[in-house]
């Protein structure tokens, strides 16, 4: 079955640490991005790949990094500098750049 | 700055009932519209979508309209079942610094009762 699996499904970070949330498709997409959703919010596109070895900022860059090695994975590491990492983060990917995109569950991210 | 609006978090609907969702958008230049659908602890799924050269779109039970002059959209779903009820979320894009980047809506809970 094709899809986007995102892993772990729960997440804990300590004070400092960096954290790094898992993307993996099987779907032979092109394009990878990452979000984030606070409580009773939209979400807010955190970084974007075109393709293998590229990537470019999204709206709330700040305090995150990605990187892209292989087609099918797209990580996503949340900094000690993101002072505010607590929120749902969700993994989508599609055909080509912008076109229809498709999720995976998410990633629920807490501040121990 | 919230250029999407979803301003009813949530709506109930009696089974075989037409739901309505309601969708504001501010920036003028947005072209291109999606209804996502979400599930509690899954990801959205992409539900239909409409172009700015359109005003109304279908499939099965799902409709969206657009009203460009209002920076308006709805989606309609007839008959409502019970499997609809989620949460969902409008979103819009337009070309921009992000590219065609997705601005989402916080989201309308849709509640289907038997």
């Amino acid at each position: 079955d094709g899809g986007i699996t995102q892993s772990p499904k729960y997440l804990f970070r300590k004070e400092g640490q960096n954290v790094t949330l898992s993307c993996e498709q099987n779907l032979n997409h092109d394009a990878m991005y990452w979000y984030r959703q606070d409580p009773g919010q939209g979400l807010r596109l955190i970084y974007y790949s075109q393709i293998v070895n590229d990537f470019q900022k999204g709206d709330i860059a700040e305090g995150y990094s990605v990187s892209r090695e292989k087609k099918e994975s797209f990580p996503l590491t949340v900094t000690s500098a993101q002072k505010n990492p607590t929120a749902f983060y969700l993994c989508a990917s599609s055909t080509v750049l912008w076109d229809i995109q498709y999720f995976g569950a998410g990633t629920r991210l807490s501040v121990l | 700055d919230q250029q999407v609006k979803q301003n009813s978090p949530s709506l109930s609907v009696q089974e075989g009932r037409i739901s309505i969702l309601n969708c504001d958008y501010t920036n003028s230049m947005f072209d291109y519209f999606l209804w996502y659908k979400k599930y509690p602890a899954e990801g959205p799924t992409f539900l239909i979508s409409i172009s700015s050269i359109k005003d109304k779109n279908e499939d099965g039970r799902f409709t969206v309209f657009l009203n460009k002059s209002a920076k308006h959209l709805s989606l309609h779903i007839v008959p409502s079942q019970p499997g609809d009820s989620a949460v969902y979320f409008c979103a819009a894009s337009a070309n921009s610094n992000s590219g065609y980047a997705l601005n989402f809506g916080k989201g309308t809970s849709l509640l289907v009762t038997p």
